[in-house]
């Protein structure tokens, strides 16, 4: 099954705390992505990747480090959390398509993170 | 900036139409179209390109005014699984980062017996 899978599904840390989450794809798309949703601020991007070795920011990168050594993986790392970073998290794919556009993303579960 | 979605919500019977509009202030090179149901990821609808060119469900129509930036969705004989939110995101080919998306905050849409 075509799917975005992330780990864990929810988390509860402490601030100062290094965690990474995972995601992960097996459509072998090239565009991967990393969102966070808090209420009232919609879907905002936190880091991309267009191929693999290949990251760029999103709007909202600070806090946040992103790695993408295979194709099929996009890992969030977040070195020190801080109670701010508290969201629900989605990593999504999508294959590029011709003349560089983002094509249709497919989201995984979401991944959501408190942070204490 | 983050494109500006209108209305924020909507309430509908079965069977009503509605339409919800979103607008950057940037140039974009596409537009894409989301809903997401409560306590679920979000879903494709619609991408519409610079040029006319789109691709999405048969169910869904929108239409992209690339002078305007304007972009809006319709919505007619809703249904009740209609109902979430929905969000609309740009992606702009200026200022070096071509893949960058940016969405709205998103528009409520609930769709009554």
């Amino acid at each position: 099954e075509a799917q975005v899978t992330q780990n864990p599904r929810y988390l509860i840390t402490v601030t100062g705390k290094k965690l990474t989450v995972t995601c992960s794809q097996n459509m072998n798309h090239e565009y991967m992505s990393w969102y966070r949703q808090d209420p009232g601020l919609g879907l905002r991007q936190i880091y991309y990747s267009m191929n693999v070795e290949v990251t760029d920011k999103g709007d909202v990168p600070e806090g946040y480090k992103v790695s993408r050594k295979e194709k099929r993986n996009f890992p969030l790392i977040l070195e020190s959390p801080s109670p701010n970073q508290t969201s629900l998290y989605f990593c999504a794919s999508s294959p590029t398509g011709t003349s560089g556009r983002v094509d249709e993303q497919f989201f995984g579960p979401g991944t959501r993170l408190t942070v204490l | 900036q983050q494109p500006v979605q209108s209305p924020q919500a909507v309430i509908l019977r079965e069977g009503e139409d509605a339409v919800i509009n979103c607008s950057s202030s940037k140039a974009l090179y596409s537009v894409h179209w989301y809903r997401q149901k409560h306590g679920e990821a979000p879903v494709f609808l619609m991408i519409l390109l610079k040029g006319g060119e789109q691709k999405g469900h048969d169910k869904i129509s929108a239409s992209f005014n690339e002078k305007k930036q304007q972009s809006s969705l319709y919505l007619t004989a809703s249904q009740l699984s209609y109902s979430g939110t929905y969000f609309c995101g740009g992606q702009s080919n200026s200022g070096g980062s071509n893949y960058k998306l940016t969405f709205g905050k998103g528009t409520l849409l609930t769709v009554n017996p």
